[in-house]
Parts: C-alpha cells; sequence; structure tokens
C-alpha cells in the first residue's frame, strides 16, 4: 500500500454507539491529521499529531477522542455522536507540521452516518 | 486574519475550452498557497502549490496557477479542459498566526461538458 489509507470507508452508527476510525501513512512523515469535511463548508481541522504528540485540538467535542500511537498510525475513537456529525472525515499526513510550504497528502475518507 | 475565498461555488465549461477556477486570499506576510482536487467519494489530491519565486505555478494534470499579488489572487487554470477534470477544487492559504494551519476555501464544484 502507498500512500495515506483508512478504514473503514462507509460507517453508519447509532448515537449510543463506541467506533473507531483508522488511519495509517506510509509515506514516512511526522505528521498526521484529522479534518471533517461538511457539504459545501470549508475542511474543518480538528486536530493535528506530531511525531505522535497532540499539538493542534481545535474545540473539537470530548466525543471525539483521537489516539496516535505510531508515527504511522492515526485513531478517531467515536462515542455518543450526534446526527450533526454525520460527514466525511479526512486524514492526511506530512512530513513536518512546522514549515509554512510542508503539503499535506490526504486518505480516501471514512463516510460517517449517525442515526 | 487569514481568509481564503472561492467566490464560484460551480464553473461549467465545455471540453476542450481553457478553464480557471478563482480564488482570492488575504494573509499577513508571505502566502503560502495550495490547490487540491476531489473526486467523487475519493480524498483530497494535491495539484500545486506557491512558495516564491515565478508566479506562474505548474503542477500534476496539466494544471497550473497564477499568482497575482497585486490582486491577492490564485486563479487555477487548463488551457483545454478534459470531461475527467470535472471534480471539486479546493484553495488553501498557510495560516501564519496559527502555527502554521491550513485556512480552506469552501470549494468550486467544476463541471466539464462533453
Amino acid at each position: 500500500e502507498t500512500g495515506v489509507t483508512q478504514t473503514p470507508r462507509h460507517l453508519v452508527m447509532g448515537m449510543t454507539n463506541k467506533k473507531s476510525l483508522k488511519c495509517e501513512q506510509h509515506l514516512g512523515h511526522n505528521a498526521m491529521y484529522w479534518y471533517k469535511q461538511s457539504a459545501k463548508k470549508p475542511l474543518e481541522l480538528m486536530f493535528v499529531y506530531s511525531l505522535e504528540e497532540r499539538v493542534e485540538n481545535n474545540s473539537v467535542p470530548s466525543r471525539f477522542s483521537p489516539e496516535c500511537p505510531n508515527s504511522s498510525h492515526l485513531f478517531l475513537h467515536l462515542h455518543t455522536l450526534q446526527p450533526e456529525d454525520s460527514a466525511l472525515y479526512l486524514c492526511a499526513s506530512s512530513q513536518d507540521r512546522a514549515g509554512p510550504t510542508d503539503t499535506q497528502y490526504f486518505g480516501p475518507g471514512t463516510r460517517l452516518t449517525v442515526l | 486574519a487569514q481568509s481564503v475565498a472561492q467566490p464560484e461555488d460551480q464553473v461549467n465549461v465545455a471540453e476542450g475550452n481553457p478553464l480557471t477556477v478563482k480564488c482570492t486570499y488575504s494573509v499577513s506576510g508571505n502566502p503560502y498557497l495550495f490547490w487540491y482536487v476531489q473526486y467523487p467519494n475519493r480524498g483530497l489530491q494535491f495539484l500545486l502549490k506557491y512558495i516564491t519565486g515565478d508566479n506562474l505555478v505548474k503542477g500534476s494534470y496539466g494544471f497550473e496557477a497564477e499568482f497575482n499579488k497585486s490582486q491577492t489572487s490564485f486563479h487555477l487554470k487548463k488551457p483545454s479542459a478534459l470531461v475527467s477534470d470535472s471534480a471539486l477544487y479546493f484553495c488553501a492559504v498557510r495560516d501564519m498566526d496559527s502555527n502554521y494551519q491550513l485556512i480552506w476555501g469552501a470549494g468550486t464544484k467544476l463541471i466539464i461538458k462533453p
């Protein structure tokens, strides 16, 4: 596998369920990101990890819980979500978070539907 | 505050014609600008970026973008559109006040008609 992979590609869950999204990057990058993409809105940055340390948390509700066990893997743990959390969740990675010229590379996303 | 705008929700172009997708920005300091494309049911793919130097930046799939400092614009262009170019295009600018986070436009849907 190359690039950034995400599983599952589609997820339907009830408001009381607990699920996890997984992201893996095969690019040797040091930074990883979670974004939320809703229709006709700019991408919303949720979390940033650099060298496995969380460096950004953009006022995301606690029902979203990230985990970065190593520089290649990133998880987003979900519990007691709301219907408005339904969206496409994108994972990205970059060589280094701190550089202004750094390019982010994205996975295909997980389409999440909360019933 | 840094910001980026894509003034058109949708752009329609006939196949073979030139295309332009518009992006304007507002930053303090030097702008670092990016274009990404998203095909249906796919993640975002990097097309090109402007860092410094030549105002015309060449990228993937035959796309290029023109940086215009006086008009604070970074429009995406292609001389001859293909039906396969139909997708969602996003412009982004680096936020120099917030740990270099990317600030994203809302996206422009490009439709190329045969």
